[in-house]
């Protein structure tokens, strides 16, 4: 079982639907981070989480400590969100990221 | 806000040959670099940690005379591919993190033939 579980693994949408992707973790982390991979590869950091919730314009990441849980919402999705989305925890013990293997989404119009 | 750059954003190499790939962050300084690899619909892997002034560590079953690491400076560290082969071909990415943030650079797409 991987330490950082993402669902679903593939996430289809029209534009201005909601969005809605999981993350899972198992392992004492520091602070978890919601990432956005484009198709040429290029990473970009979203959000990074150790409590509570955090918005930026149509995105809000939430994280559950208790539960080792974090959602990322897409409000109002647009085909510019098409992305893979992924899920990266800060172990607590490495001080390294561990990923998720990301969420694809495409958003059609 | 802060921006790590790596260059280049894809290289095709021959067999053999060595190619290095650069990350540089340019507006802050990284004590700490982490070098990663992702295979096509894979997450990513850590291949080693960058430390400037001292030796990369390198993770389990990552040859590290395959693939050197240095950190010459607060800004700058190098991946060079030695003696590739067409198994290294790969998405190569850095990353530089922040107390606040993970900065990752564009990636290099290294194709081997």
């Amino acid at each position: 079982k991987n330490e950082v579980e993402q669902s679903p693994q593939n996430l289809t949408a029209q534009e201005g639907e909601f969005i809605t992707i999981n993350c899972s973790y198992s392992v004492g982390i520091s602070a978890l981070h919601w990432l956005q991979q484009h198709p040429g590869g290029g990473i970009v950091s979203l959000f990074m989480l150790s409590s509570g919730k955090k918005k930026h314009g149509r995105l809000i990441a939430t994280i559950n400590i208790q539960e080792k849980h974090s959602s990322l919402h897409i409000t109002a999705s647009h085909p510019r969100d098409s992305a893979v989305y992924i899920c990266a925890v800060l172990s607590y013990n490495t001080d390294k990221l561990i990923f998720g293997t990301g969420t694809r989404l495409q958003v059609f119009p | 806000g802060a921006v790590v750059s790596q260059h280049p954003s894809w290289v095709i190499c021959k067999s053999g040959t060595s190619v290095k790939i650069e990350c540089r962050s340019l507006d802050f300084q990284a004590t700490t670099m982490f070098w990663y690899r992702q295979f096509p619909k894979q997450s990513l892997m850590l291949m080693a940690t960058s430390n400037e002034g001292s030796k990369a560590t390198y993770e389990q079953g990552v040859e590290k005379d395959k693939f050197l690491i240095n950190h010459a400076s607060l800004t700058l560290s190098t991946l060079t591919v030695t003696s590739a082969h067409p198994e290294d071909s790969s998405f190569y990415i850095c990353s530089a993190p922040t107390p606040t943030e993970a900065f990752f650079g564009q990636g290099t797409r290294l194709t081997v033939v």
